[in-house]
């Protein structure tokens, strides 16, 4: 199985930060990779697909990069709807696995 | 609406069976690859199985291969995971997602309590 570990677990950060969140595949998954948002109470959405584009409707302070096993979510100017927890998936082969998620904290 | 609505969690015995459905509606249910994620109180996600548009291809996690079978019915569009042989580490919430790369529609989910 491809293992998708993602760093830091938590992270602590101000509104209009910039924070990245990293997540390495065990093995080179090309760009065959997911980021969602997930609140409490509530079902994961999807923010980027493909490593680096864009789900419609999702503010363009979100973005993605990398390619073959380490990849990163970046997010510029962090507003306050922001604070959740994310995970990355892999879809390169079955289990389509996920990293273990970060929550992301309010300083 | 384009929506994903499951249905059929509950409390159940170990060693018990239940079956969850998934109601698609608003698109073509028939044009796309269904799977199940599932979400243990206060962990991490973790998928569960896949089955393509004409189920054909069906694909299990190793925790629950033997145990859970994925269906679908297009003209009903619906999607079903039938789980046999439940224990404590199934509980979760088990949602329901549409398409094989691209998982931008997700169900609220249904709570699956599996104790004694």
């Amino acid at each position: 199985d491809i293992q998708m570990t993602q760093s830091p677990s938590s992270l602590s950060a101000s509104v209009g930060d910039r924070v990245t969140i990293t997540c390495r595949a065990s093995q080179g998954i090309s760009t065959s990779l997911s980021w969602y948002q997930q609140k409490p109470g509530q079902a994961p959405k999807l923010l980027l697909y493909g490593a680096s584009t864009l789900e419609s409707g999702v503010p363009s302070r979100f973005s993605g990069s990398g390619s073959g096993t380490d990849f990163t979510l970046t997010i510029t100017s962090l507003q306050p709807e922001d604070f959740a927890t994310y995970y990355c998936q892999q879809f390169y082969l079955t289990p389509y696995t996920f990293g273990q998620g970060t929550k992301l904290e309010i300083k | 609406e384009v929506q994903l609505v499951e249905s059929g969690g509950g409390l159940v015995t170990p060693g018990g069976s239940l079956r969850l459905s998934c109601a698609a509606s608003g698109f073509t249910f028939s044009s796309y690859s269904m799977n199940w994620v599932r979400q243990a109180p206060g962990k991490g996600l973790e998928w569960v199985s896949s089955i393509s548009s004409r189920s054909r291809d069906i694909d299990y996690a190793d925790s629950v291969k033997g145990r859970f079978t994925i269906s679908r019915d297009n003209a009903k569009n619906s999607l079903y995971l039938e789980m046999s042989s439940l224990g404590v580490d199934d509980t979760a919430v088990y949602y329901c997602a549409r398409d094989r790369l691209r998982w931008q529609l997700w169900g609220q989910g249904t709570l699956v309590t599996v104790s004694s």
